[in-house]
């Protein structure tokens, strides 16, 4: 699996954009981009993932340079409920392969 | 609702006790894989399975057992409870799909050995 490279921790003012990046330079080319986060005392949930294209849905968007070799998500409007712990992954899509975290970026959003 | 379910929010255990950590998914999944969760550390995987009966060791399994003899449970075994095993353990479960693999967490069971 390729390894991920995230800064320890970010602050964000609520209702601007959170911007957290992610490095995987040794990513291969059937390897995903996953992104999970963990809000305190819960188990960590799934956010968005991609491959080559940027992605959006209605938690996050997902933004994958050309090279593949970093990702950036974006929570566009953050709220004092996305403080949370922020984990990037890259793995296969096909196939079993477990999943294997980092240890995220913690990101506050304050009023 | 998708759901994991760890069979206890909190636990607290004498040091030498034999440990039963529970966990269901009722998702029909495939991939199921124990966590545990501490200060500093991130996540760390201690086992997983990708079927019926089969087990593979994570990065620290040392400790610890499993078992799984329904798709839909997977359990964690401390044989002899140590206090180096206070800790949160997380349980999550995964399938492929069209859509993709992502994987689905249960709440955490934070257990102290004392």
């Amino acid at each position: 699996d390729a390894k991920t490279t995230q800064p320890t921790s970010m602050d964000c003012a609520e209702g601007r954009a959170a911007n957290l990046p992610c490095n995987h330079s040794t990513i291969s080319g059937n390897e995903y981009v996953y992104w999970y986060r963990q809000i305190h005392s819960q188990g960590p949930q799934y956010i968005i993932h991609g491959l080559k294209n940027n992605e959006t849905n209605e938690m996050a968007s997902l933004i994958i340079t050309e090279d593949r070799k970093s990702s950036t998500l974006i929570l566009p409007h953050a709220t004092l409920r996305d403080t949370a712990v922020y984990y990037c992954i890259v793995r296969w899509e096909t196939g079993f392969q477990k999943l294997v975290f980092g240890t995220g970026t913690r990101l506050l959003v304050s009023p | 609702d998708v759901k994991v379910t760890q069979s206890s929010r909190y636990l607290v255990k004498r040091t030498g006790e034999k440990v039963f950590l529970e966990c269901v998914q009722d998702m029909d999944h495939e991939n199921m894989f124990w966590y545990r969760q501490d200060p500093g550390l991130g996540l760390r995987l201690i086992y997983f399975s990708y079927d019926v009966k089969m087990k593979e060791k994570g990065d620290i399994p040392e400790g610890y057992s499993v078992s799984r003899e329904k798709k839909e449970r997977f359990s964690l075994i401390l044989e002899s409870a140590s206090t180096n095993q206070t800790s949160m353990y997380l349980c999550a479960s995964s399938s492929p799909s069209s859509t993709g693999t992502e994987a689905f967490f249960g709440q955490g069971t934070r257990l102290t050995v004392v």
